[in-house]
């Protein structure tokens, strides 16, 4: 079965701090990989997605970067944090390839505070 | 910009009530998806709906798919407070891109 994992569960960093999140997925190849951002209780917004090694799609301007060295990681990265970077960050795969469906799997998320 | 709408955003009733949840859009899908989130944890999937009209049931949910497929319900029979959470649904469109809802936060009081 497949498996996605996400760390660290928390963070706190200070504005300015870089910032590294990491994700990888178990069981399952050339997914297709996302990264979202959640709002506290509120939908998700679509940051990055991925479908294959070194291949990023950007669907909002910020100051956040992605990159897929590996098959199954995707990493969420920044240079100098924000406060409003803070959030619920959740990483998701889905199948490449096998109909409409494109259902997606999530992690547990990492809960980013800059302070 | 391509939305999707959910209604009412917030919803909390005593167990045992029904309750419908309501997802729009002005965008056609060709599937859409309805996820329940706990707090702190990832949205878990539900159900996909792919043809316009299909219905699903799973246990006490009900999930609709618009003839049009361009919006879709999802209906809770006597809830409990089990179903606590927030539910999200979500479009695909344009291959594997995914538009999410805003989401419902339903809250069943015991």
């Amino acid at each position: 079965s497949q498996t996605i994992h996400q760390w660290p569960a928390t963070l706190v960093q200070p504005v300015g701090s870089p910032l590294s999140l990491e994700c990888t997925v178990e069981g399952t190849s050339n997914p297709n990989l996302y990264w979202y951002r959640q709002a506290a209780g509120r939908g998700l917004q679509l940051l990055f997605y991925s479908v294959g090694i070194g291949q990023i799609s950007s669907e909002v301007p910020q100051n956040l970067s992605a990159s897929r060295p590996q098959d199954r990681q995707f990493i969420l990265s920044s240079k100098k944090l924000l406060l409003s970077d803070s959030g619920f960050y959740l990483c998701a795969w889905s199948q490449i390839a096998g109909g409409p469906e494109y259902e997606q799997y999530f992690g547990p998320g990492t809960r980013l505070t800059v302070t | 910009t391509q939305l999707l709408e959910q209604s009412p955003q917030f919803l909390s009733i005593q167990e045992g009530e029904n309750l419908t949840v309501y997802c729009n859009s002005s965008s056609v899908f060709s599937s859409l998806q309805w996820y329940r989130q706990e707090p702190g944890e990832g949205p878990v999937l539900l159900v996909t709906v792919v043809t316009g009209g299909e219905v699903k049931k799973l246990k006490r949910l009900t999930f609709q798919f618009g003839d049009a497929r361009k919006d879709s319900s999802l209906h809770i029979t006597a809830a409990q407070p089990g179903d606590t959470g927030l539910y999200l649904c979500a479009g695909v469109i344009g291959g594997f891109k995914t538009i999410f809802g805003a989401g419902t936060r339903l809250f069943v009081k015991a």
